[in-house]
């Protein structure tokens, strides 16, 4: 079956810290291995990954594929208030894309 | 990057009445457009998967008769919710594959329904 797991599901920080968001998944003809943002409307595209140990940067947020591991990180420092929303990853293999529950992160000032 | 339009935005609509969500790929060609659903503090549940010139693809426990879908262009897939009830009231959001290798996925902006 194929299944993205995020974690942890919701998070709470104050501005400054840096944060570690983690999504694993199954793997069925993997094609890549997306991150989004959401706030109030729909998701805002941040990274695809589809090879294992190059990190994606941009400005604060960086993510990296791990695929031996099935899973994935995104990272963000110097968290600002602005950061608050649903990261949601997303697995895509053939025509498919399949989400995770998302992490919920909340930075607080 | 590719820019996919819903329309409409929000959409209030009296219980029993049908409203149909458009799904535009303004930009690009989309072989396969994604319908999801969101409750408040929610992931996206993945309703169905349409094709161009295909019947969608639904996923369990979406009633197909209750959300018909229809992928008739490249750039035009659209959702209406039939003979609609408060418990359908939602945030749906579309969204579009260019296809070809790996890709991103490309959403629109989103559609909220509310049945009253």
């Amino acid at each position: 079956e194929d299944k993205v797991v995020q974690s942890p599901l919701s998070l709470v920080v104050h501005e400054g810290d840096t944060v570690t968001l983690n999504c694993s998944y199954e793997v069925t003809n993997f094609r890549s291995l997306l991150w989004y943002k959401q706030e109030k409307k729909a998701p805002t595209f941040l990274f695809m990954l589809t090879s294992s140990g190059i990190e994606k940067k941009s400005g604060r947020l960086s993510s990296i594929l791990d695929k031996k591991e099935l899973s994935s990180i995104l990272n963000i420092t110097a968290t600002q208030t602005g950061d608050s929303a649903i990261y949601l990853c997303a697995h895509n293999y053939g025509q498919n894309f399949v989400f995770g529950p998302g992490t919920r992160l909340s930075v607080l000032p | 990057g590719a820019v996919v339009s819903q329309h409409p935005s929000w959409v209030i609509c009296k219980s029993g009445t049908s409203v149909k969500i458009e799904c535009r790929s303004l930009d690009f060609q989309a072989t396969t457009m994604f319908w999801y659903r969101q409750f408040p503090k929610q992931s996206l549940m993945l309703m169905a998967t349409s094709n161009e010139g295909s019947k969608a693809t639904y996923e369990q426990g979406v009633e197909k008769d209750k959300f018909l879908i229809n992928h008739a262009s490249l750039t035009l897939s659209t959702l209406t919710v039939t003979s609609a009830h408060p418990e359908d009231s939602s945030f749906y959001i579309c969204s579009a594959a260019a296809g070809g290798g790996p890709g991103e996925l490309f959403f629109g902006e989103g559609s909220r329904l509310t049945v009253l």
